[in-house]
């Protein structure tokens, strides 16, 4: 399977506690998005990777997120002392070429539940 | 305001419909536009991107009317498989893509 692969799928954690999800882009494709998705809504936007160089977040993004993009390959998104406003699905998408094309090809999610 | 807006339906419509979404954005600097579609717990996938002549892939129809700042897509001769929900996206210069709500279609046998 050459699309965007993205574990775990599903996590359920307590309250306080630190996850972390990753994503495997499509091979070669240099952009990498971060976004999350509640239940009714469309995706929101977090955080974006150009290579390995974090290019802009949003202010969704809190201190308690925190995302990394070693060698402009894979990524981590982590999430530390959760929330339960924090349980969403993680979806991260990738986009070939160095512009914005608007194109992205995103993996199936990381649903995580906060009780 | 929010950016980009959409109604979230949920469209009830009888197998071999046409029906019509529209997506109102609100940053006039936006470029580019797109649909994606959203099957129910699955991810978002790239439909189609909005011309600024309109274009049509099949049975689906892209609309951009700048001037009222509002894309459209148009589905003919709907299918039990069109059922998904549909997000509209805009962009404008390196910012990140910003998606709708979505609208929620149902098509129904």
């Amino acid at each position: 399977d050459t699309g965007v692969s993205q574990n775990p799928r599903h996590k359920i954690t307590k309250r306080g506690q630190n996850v972390t999800f990753r994503c495997d882009p499509i091979s070669e494709h240099n952009r990498l998005y971060w976004y999350r998705q509640t239940l009714g809504q469309g995706p929101e936007f977090l955080t974006y990777f150009q290579n390995e160089a974090q290019l802009e977040k949003s202010r969704l993004l809190s201190d308690r997120f925190s995302a990394e993009r070693p060698k402009g390959s894979f990524s981590t998104l982590e999430i530390q002392r959760t929330e339960q406003g924090d349980s969403a699905m993680y979806l991260c998408a990738t986009e070939t070429g160095g512009w914005n094309t608007g194109e992205l090809f995103f993996g199936e999610g990381s649903r995580l539940t906060v009780l | 305001r929010k950016e980009v807006e959409q109604d979230p339906g949920p469209f009830n419509v009888p197998e071999g419909a046409t029906v019509a979404f529209n997506c109102t954005y609100s940053n006039s600097a936006s470029q580019s536009f797109f649909w994606y579609r959203q099957d129910c717990r699955k991810e978002p996938k790239l439909l189609m991107s909005v011309y600024s002549s309109g274009n049509e892939d099949g049975r689906f129809t892209a609309q951009l009317n700048r001037a009222s700042q509002y894309i459209s897509l148009l589905i003919r001769d709907s299918k039990l498989s069109d059922s998904a929900t549909y997000l509209c996206g805009t962009l404008s210069g390196n910012t990140p893509l910003v998606f709708g709500k979505g609208t929620r279609l149902s098509v129904i046998a």
